[in-house]
């Protein structure tokens, strides 16, 4: 089983549709959680760190439950520009893994 | 502002052939990593680096060694170049391992014929 799973998709939504993405990790001692994104196999890039209390970031937010183990990212009112690679990414802290899930593709259609 | 540099961007080896990728930050970090990816694999960890003369296998390590003898330095070997092998590879760094956030460089496009 992988540290950091998630589910593939894809996810075809219209522009304006608010998507979920969950993301669960095995590694209870994991201590912080990030969402990245990437497009057409670029370089992954930040797009949010996930904290206890949940935050956001305009369209977007990211909540952590650590008693489930998982992490989920919501989009609002989705733009054609969101269309890419979800990464989910959990830092193991004391042995400093980064470890990636395998992505969430999201194609956002007019 | 070069951050993360990966070297070379795009190579061709044949089975067997040994190689050498380079990832080089300029941003004193000490924490260092390389990934292959593969196509619905997300990014994989092979081998990482807490810090300078430091390195610790990831989760698919085997065929590849690494070396960190300068800080800001992080190679990652090949010996005996497989066609399994053949994979894009990115290269990150942070500056903390307990929440830093990691910078990546471009990629580097390998494919073992």
């Amino acid at each position: 089983r992988k540290e950091v799973e998630q589910d593939p998709g894809p996810f075809n939504v219209p522009e304006g549709a608010t998507v979920a993405f969950n993301c669960t990790y095995s590694n209870s001692a994991s201590q912080s959680f990030f969402w990245y994104r990437q497009d057409c196999r670029k370089e992954p890039k930040l797009l949010m760190s996930v904290y206890s209390s949940g935050n956001e970031d305009g369209r977007f937010t990211a909540q952590l439950n650590r008693a489930s183990q998982y992490i989920s990212l919501l989009i609002r009112d989705s733009k054609l520009s969101d269309s890419a690679t979800y990464l989910c990414v959990v830092n193991t802290g004391g042995t400093g893994k980064l470890i990636f899930g395998q992505g969430t593709t999201l194609q956002v259609k007019p | 502002n070069a951050g993360v540099t990966q070297t070379p961007k795009f190579r061709v080896l044949k089975t067997g052939q040994s190689m050498t990728l380079l990832c080089a930050q300029d941003m004193n970090h000490e924490y260092m990593y390389w990934y292959r990816q593969d196509p619905g694999m997300g990014l994989r960890l092979i081998h990482y680096s807490v810090g300078e003369g430091t390195t610790a296998k990831g989760e698919v390590p085997d065929g590849y060694n690494v070396s960190r003898l300068k800080k800001q330095n992080f190679l990652l070997g090949l010996e005996s170049a497989a066609p399994s092998q053949t994979s894009v590879y990115f290269c990150a760094s942070s500056y903390s391992g307990t929440g830093g956030i990691a910078f990546f460089g471009q990629g580097t496009r390998l494919t073992v014929v």
